[in-house]
């Protein structure tokens, strides 16, 4: 069936390095692609999505990349604080609206 | 804009008892609402597909006699847990979709503790 991997499980960097987490696909149709953020104990926040006819997109410190041959996208996160600790999911939907959800990265900002 | 409500936030029940969960799009009308259940360190399962005046689609291994959902309007749609036991508890987040888009905006959650 449908599947998204995602690595790593756990991403440790130092405060105001780069942080890319990875994402893989198998729907060949899946057209849409949003970044969560959850905090401990709170819902998921939409912080970035990136649809199927773009190749990257970029929000302040936060930018998505697609490579639709490969079926892979990356969140890429600059400066990094320590507020961005979190676990981040990807994930991907095609035309049902349904997301078929990676297994979550922790994100672990060092100070 | 986009806020999607949930209540209650927190339930403890004894094994046995139901327990209704409501979700609600505050600002927007959803023909579509998700269901998901989350265990700790877990990523988000989804349970059931929740759409407006029709049945919700459950998916493989949730049992739609257990998990009931209503979507009785397109602000509202209610997940009951019946005869909970200990092994349903978790984490309980709905969605709802933005109409003309793909997004999703996520409730708050529940969290049910079945003792």
């Amino acid at each position: 069936g449908e599947n998204v991997e995602q690595h790593p499980s756990t991403l440790s960097v130092q405060e105001g390095d780069s942080a890319v987490i990875k994402c893989t696909y198998s729907d060949s149709a899946s057209n849409y692609f949003p970044w969560y953020k959850q905090e401990l104990g709170k819902r998921p926040q939409l912080i970035i999505d990136i649809r199927s006819n773009v190749g990257e997109k970029k929000d302040q410190r936060i930018a998505v990349t697609l490579n639709k041959t490969a079926k892979h996208f990356s969140l890429h996160i600059t400066e990094t604080q320590p507020e961005d600790s979190a676990v981040y999911f990807c994930a991907a939907s095609s035309s049902n609206y349904q997301l078929i959800w990676g297994a979550g990265t922790k994100l672990i900002i060092k100070p | 804009g986009a806020v999607v409500s949930q209540h209650p936030s927190r339930v403890i029940c004894k094994s046995g008892t139901s327990v209704k969960i409501e979700c609600r799009s505050l600002d927007f009308q959803a023909t579509t609402m998700f269901w998901y259940r989350q265990f700790p360190k877990q990523s988000l399962m989804l349970m059931a597909t929740s759409n407006e005046g029709s049945k919700a689609t459950y998916e493989q291994g949730v049992e739609k006699d257990k998990f009931l959902i209503n979507h009785a309007s397109l602000t509202l749609s209610t997940l009951t847990v019946t005869s909970a036991h200990p092994e349903d508890s978790s984490f309980y987040i709905c969605s709802a979709h933005f109409p003309g888009g793909e997004t999703q905006y996520f409730g708050p959650g529940t969290r049910l503790l079945v003792l």
